[in-house]
């Protein structure tokens, strides 16, 4: 079984602060998904990263796949109070038609 | 283009009851899946279902079963309920199976008391 690891489990900040999340897992995953739940909803897609060291912008989030797509990590420049969530990684095990494997997530709560 | 809807939103059971729960998916996705979402054990994947048909199962008692109807819609049911089945039941739609990009709706929330 593909697990995905996600660090911290919790996190809480100011406003203003920068963070950083990570999603790790010993196998290789074709492409990770991060989603982003907030409470009394179900998880919202932010962004897919596919090839090895790719880096995306999602406004004040930046993503990366790590070279040899077994990590991921999440940057969050000048949290906001409306970046409060539970951020989630996910990935389909390669290769084959299997369903996404979820981390357990890092829960971040921006205080202002 | 409408979400995913689900329902009921909440919902109160006593232990050895059933329950059926739904799901719409996102206009032209065929497949759906569902997911248990619980705070110990984090989103853990229940069935997919592609063209009415089921393509994968995750490791829950077969007293976990679902459906899938031509429109797409989907239906999840759970016999002889246990407290632990008790967690927030997720159903995502998307264009096609296995890995891809999953569009969540909000959840029905199950408590068996």
């Amino acid at each position: 079984t593909q697990l995905l690891e996600q660090s911290p489990q919790f996190l809480s900040i100011q406003e203003g602060e920068n963070l950083t999340v990570y999603c790790n897992s010993s196998s290789v995953f074709s492409s990770l998904q991060w989603y982003r739940q907030e409470p009394g909803e179900g998880p919202v897609l932010l962004v897919t990263v596919v090839t090895g060291g790719e880096v995306k912008k999602l406004k004040r989030l930046t993503f990366q796949f790590g070279d040899a797509r077994k990590d991921s990590s999440l940057h969050i420049t000048a949290a906001q109070t409306g970046d409060t969530g539970l951020y989630l990684c996910a990935g389909p095990p390669a290769p084959g038609n299997t369903p996404l494997v979820f981390g357990k997530g890092t829960r971040l709560s921006v205080i202002a | 283009k409408a979400g995913v809807t689900q329902t009921p939103r909440y919902l109160i059971k006593t232990r050895g009851q059933q329950v059926t729960l739904s799901c719409s998916p996102i206009s032209g996705h065929r497949s759906v899946s569902w997911y248990q979402q619980t705070p110990g054990q984090g989103l853990q994947f229940l069935f997919e279902y592609f063209s009415e048909t089921q393509r994968n199962k995750g490791n829950f008692p077969g007293r976990f079963s679902g459906r899938q109807f031509s429109n797409s819609r989907s239906e999840m049911n759970v016999s002889t309920l246990e407290l632990g089945d008790s967690a927030l039941y997720l159903c995502a739609s998307s264009w096609g199976t296995g890995g891809d990009e999953q569009y969540f709706g909000p959840g029905t929330r199950l408590t068996v008391t």
